[in-house]
């Protein structure tokens, strides 16, 4: 079955520390990558994607991801966290080849602290 | 309009009763999604339409759900005899998506909160 995984329910970093939000996929191909923020009551928002080509992807609020093959994951990161990054974070894949439904992580609250 | 909007925003329902929930996409967006988030857990799809295709109804739970989208444009989620496993955050997306197209991302709603008492 096609699944993302996101194994830290919560990641707590202080304020100016580089963070990482985990993200593994099984899903079969290339598919594409998609990374959203939650903030409370509030939908999500898109912060980047991967398609193709260089696997570092640069996204809104200045965070970026990582996309590895071989390892079947795209981790978020920051170099420096602020506190108002604190949110609700979702990884997302999408197959390729007419395939359009997203399929999400269980999501990873980030909780900076000052 | 500048983004997704779904209404209402808020619905408090009794257990048996039924529930219509709105979705108005992105002008020019073909094609609308409907997801569920429950507490604590990630987003599930439900129905995905694109243009005038047949609906994607894969990830419907039960034949109480479903889902029409009128002039491909503003699309209605109706629950049927609503149960209380059934109170969750429904949020629609939209894109420009057309079937097999390079990863257009999706652009979601605030939601609907469905609380079934």
């Amino acid at each position: 079955a096609q699944s993302v995984a996101q194994p830290e329910d919560q990641v707590n970093v202080a304020e100016g520390n580089p963070l990482t939000v985990k993200c593994t996929y099984s899903v079969s191909g290339n598919p594409y990558l998609f990374w959203y923020v939650q903030y409370p009551n509030r939908g999500l928002q898109f912060l980047l994607k991967y398609i193709t080509g260089d696997n570092l992807v640069k996204g809104s609020y200045g965070f970026e991801a990582e996309f590895n093959k071989s390892q079947t994951s795209f981790h978020l990161k920051k170099p420096s966290a602020l506190v108002s990054d604190s949110a609700l974070y979702f990884c997302a894949v999408r197959p390729r080849g007419g395939y359009n439904k997203l399929i999400f992580g269980a999501g990873t609250r980030l909780a900076v602290h000052p | 309009g500048a983004g997704v909007s779904q209404s209402p925003s808020n619905k408090v329902t009794e257990k048996g009763k039924d529930v219509e929930l709105r979705c108005d996409p992105i002008s020019g967006h073909t094609a609308l999604y409907w997801y569920r988030q429950s507490l604590g857990q990630g987003l599930e799809f439900l129905i995905y339409f694109q243009g005038n295709s047949a609906p994607d109804k894969s990830g419907l739970p039960s034949d109480r759900f479903s889902a029409e989208r009128t002039g491909g444009s503003v699309s209605t989620l109706t629950i049927q005899r609503t149960q209380q496993e059934d109170s969750a955050v429904y949020l629609c997306a939209s894109s420009m998506g057309l079937a097999g197209g390079a990863g257009n991302e999706q652009f979601f709603g605030p939601g609907t909160r469905l609380t079934v008492l």
